[in-house]
């Protein structure tokens, strides 16, 4: 069955330090990645996305993530984190062999930045 | 400006009513989901449509019910058979033929049951 696993529900993290968060992906065919963030009470912003090509790729606010088909993986980093950074971060996959348009979502990773 | 609007952001209702959340895209966009929010649970998806007069069942699509009579708009109606309906709920909007699978999401609404 096609999954997304984020391990850690809950990270904390001090201003100006370095950020990863994991995403692992269960899927059959070619995935289309994704990250996407919340902050609390708002809708979700796209950060990233992953559909062929270079597999570092550079999103909006300094974020980056890097695909390893041989992992299964999609981490997001940001080498600097900023208070403003605190929020829900959610990995999602989807595939174009599923002619839905549909994505999975992980179950989010909570970011909290310390002063 | 081109998005997804949401309406109400915050609905109440009491229970054994049905109560319908507005979803409206001016991105001329295919496709349109539905999802709910739940603490520790991710997005999980209720319903979605592809194009005009044509909409599947999601994951979770027990007590929903939806209508796509207008490109710009996918309203959700939450009936009273939907055991637990407070959640925070979630419109999204896609177009394959431009960026296949990425969605983009309105502000949401969050329902609470009295």
């Amino acid at each position: 069955a096609q999954s997304v696993t984020q391990p850690d529900i809950h990270i904390t993290v001090s201003e100006g330090a370095s950020l990863e968060l994991r995403c692992n992906y269960s899927y059959g065919a070619t995935p289309y990645l994704f990250w996407y963030v919340q902050s609390p009470g708002q809708g979700l912003q796209l950060l990233l996305k992953y559909f062929s090509g270079d597999t570092l790729v550079q999103g909006i606010k300094g974020f980056e993530a890097e695909f390893k088909r041989s992992q299964s993986s999609f981490n997001l980093r940001k080498p600097s984190v900023h208070w403003s950074d605190a929020a829900e971060y959610f990995c999602a996959v989807g595939s174009l062999s599923s002619n839905t348009g549909k994505l999975i979502f992980g179950q989010g990773t909570t970011l909290q930045v310390k002063p | 400006d081109g998005g997804i609007t949401q309406s109400p952001k915050y609905l109440f209702r009491k229970e054994g009513q049905n109560v319908t959340l507005s979803c409206e895209q001016n991105l001329n966009h295919d496709a349109m989901y539905w999802y709910r929010q739940d603490p520790g649970q991710g997005l999980r998806l209720i319903y979605y449509s592809q194009i005009v007069n044509d909409f599947q069942k999601g994951d979770i699509a027990e007590g929903y019910s939806v209508s796509r009579e207008k490109k710009e708009s996918f309203p959700l109606t939450v009936t009273s058979a939907q055991k637990n309906p407070t959640a925070f709920y979630l419109c999204a909007s896609s177009d394959p033929g431009l960026a296949v699978n990425e969605q983009f999401f309105g502000p949401g609404t969050r329902l609470t049951v009295l």
